[in-house]
């Protein structure tokens, strides 16, 4: 069975510091990885996406993929109090439905 | 670009009665179409997958009679609740794939059902 797992939290992170969310995934053969974002009483919003390994950058956030470790990781710059959010790691494989994780709830203090 | 709309955005209604949920991919071609459930405080829950022009796929545990879904177009698919009881209040969520970037999968904005 596809597993992902991401730390529940509550993670608080200082405004302005970096915010590092970690996931990791069970099944090897997942080819693509997701990070969404869901504000409380909102839809899930789709921040990045990643399939190589390494890095992959967008303004204040950064995805890292290590596949040998099957490790995905998001990290926000600078973080605003807008940054508040639960944060949803998810993997494809194929052309099968996204397996997400429990999500990440993140508080940035200001 | 990459919008997803649904409709309603809430609904009350009365025990026994049903409900029927639009999901409309506004700018791009969705061949399959997801349907969530999120009770509050918890995980997104997968109830079933959506393919144009063929049957819904539901996931475990999740009744095909109540839940009906209809993938008619390539942008739009609906989800009906049928004789909706109070335990079916819940965060209803669809979301498109982008039919010709299938790694991007778009979310509407929910509809929040409150049976009474």
């Amino acid at each position: 069975q596809k597993e992902v797992e991401q730390n529940s939290g509550p993670l608080s992170v200082p405004e302005g510091a970096i915010a590092s969310l970690n996931c990791t995934y069970s099944d090897r053969g997942s080819q693509s990885f997701f990070w969404y974002r869901q504000y409380s009483g909102k839809s899930p919003e789709l921040i990045m996406f990643i399939y190589s390994n390494g890095d992959k950058e967008d303004g204040r956030f950064t995805a890292q993929l290590n596949k040998a470790s099957q490790y995905v990781s998001l990290l926000i710059r600078d973080s605003q109090p807008s940054d508040s959010a639960t944060y949803l790691c998810a993997s494809l494989f194929g052309n099968e439905k996204l397996t997400f994780g429990t999500g990440t709830r993140l508080t940035i203090i200001p | 670009g990459a919008v997803v709309s649904q409709h309603p955005s809430r609904v009350i209604c009365k025990s026994g009665t049903s409900v029927k949920i639009e999901c409309r991919s506004l700018d791009f071609q969705a061949t399959t179409m997801f349907w969530y459930r999120q009770f509050p405080k918890q995980s997104l829950m997968l109830m079933a997958t959506s393919n144009e022009g063929s049957k819904a796929t539901y996931e475990q545990g999740v009744e095909k009679d109540k839940f009906l879904i209809n993938h008619a177009s390539l942008t739009l698919s609906t989800l009906t609740v049928t004789s909706a009881h109070p335990e079916d209040s819940s965060f209803y969520i669809c979301s498109a794939r982008h039919t010709g970037r299938s790694y991007e999968q778009y979310f509407g904005p929910g509809t929040r059902l409150t049976v009474t």
